[in-house]
C-alpha cells in the first residue's frame, strides 16, 4: 500500500529538549516536504527536499532542521523546541513532473512543547 | 506571491442540503488547483483537482470548476451526508511542488 508514515503520532516534550519526527514514504518519490498546521492559519510549508541531499527552506523554517540522506526518509529535527512550535505536523511526498501530480500526506504528528 | 482565500467556517448544514465553499486565489501564471479534505484525527487527502482553466474536478459527489476569469475554485456538493463532516482546504501549486493552502473550512453535517 502506498503510504507516508510519521512517528511519533503524538509527542509532549519540554522546552529545549531536542527531538526528531521521522517521515518515510514507500513510493520512491523524489519530492518530500514538511508542513505545520495551526488553527486559523491553515498549513504552511517548513522545509522541502527535491531529492537526496537536496533540501531548501519553505515559508516557516526558523527553529527546524531537516536531512535527506535516503530517498525514502525525511526527518524533521527540532534542536531546541519552544512552545511556539506546538503544532500539528504533516509530512508529504510526490513523484516527479508537473503540478498535476498528487501529494500524499502522512497522518500527522501532534507536538506539544511545554 | 501566491495566496488562497476561502470562506471561514464553521459551516453547519442539515443532511441532504446543498454545499458551497468559496475559494479564490492569487497567483502568477497558471497554477493547478486542489481541494483537500481532512477527516477528524486524520491527515489530508486529495479530494479533487483541476490543472487548467475551465477544467472541472469531481470526486465523491463533490465538484469544483477552475474559473480563471474570477480566479475561483468553489467546492460544491448537491446533497451532503453526515460522513462529509470534515475540514476542507483549498490549495494551489504554481511550481509543481509547494502547495499554498487556504486556512480551511470546517463543515458539520447534522442528521
Amino acid at each position: 500500500e502506498a503510504q507516508v508514515t510519521q512517528n511519533p503520532r503524538y509527542l509532549i516534550t519540554v522546552t529545549g529538549k531536542k527531538l526528531t519526527v521521522t517521515c518515510s514514504q514507500n513510493m520512491n518519490h523524489e519530492y518530500m516536504s514538511w508542513y505545520r498546521q495551526d488553527p486559523g492559519l491553515g498549513l504552511r510549508q517548513i522545509y522541502y527536499s527535491m531529492n537526496v541531499e537536496v533540501t531548501d527552506k519553505g515559508d516557516v523554517p526558523e527553529g527546524y532542521k531537516v536531512s535527506r540522506k535516503e530517498k525514502r526518509n525525511f526527518p524533521l529535527i527540532l534542536e531546541s523546541p519552544s512552545p511556539n512550535q506546538t503544532s500539528l505536523y504533516f509530512c508529504a511526498s510526490r513523484g516527479g513532473g508537473g503540478a498535476v501530480h498528487t501529494q500524499y500526506f502522512g497522518p500527522g504528528t501532534r507536538l506539544t512543547v511545554l | 506571491g501566491n495566496s488562497v482565500t476561502q470562506m471561514e467556517g464553521p459551516v453547519t448544514l442539515s443532511e441532504e442540503a446543498f454545499l458551497t465553499i468559496n475559494c479564490t486565489y492569487t497567483a502568477t501564471g497558471y497554477p493547478s488547483l486542489f481541494w483537500y479534505v481532512q477527516y477528524p484525527g486524520e491527515g489530508l487527502q486529495l479530494l479533487l483537482k483541476a490543472t487548467k482553466a475551465d477544467d472541472k474536478g469531481s470526486n465523491k459527489g463533490f465538484e469544483a470548476t477552475y474559473r480563471k476569469e474570477t480566479t475561483s475554485f468553489h467546492l460544491e456538493k448537491g446533497s451532503v451526508q453526515v460522513s462529509d463532516s470534515a475540514v476542507y482546504f483549498c490549495a494551489l501549486s504554481n511550481s509543481g511542488y509547494a502547495l499554498n493552502f487556504g486556512k480551511g473550512t470546517s463543515l458539520l453535517v447534522t442528521p
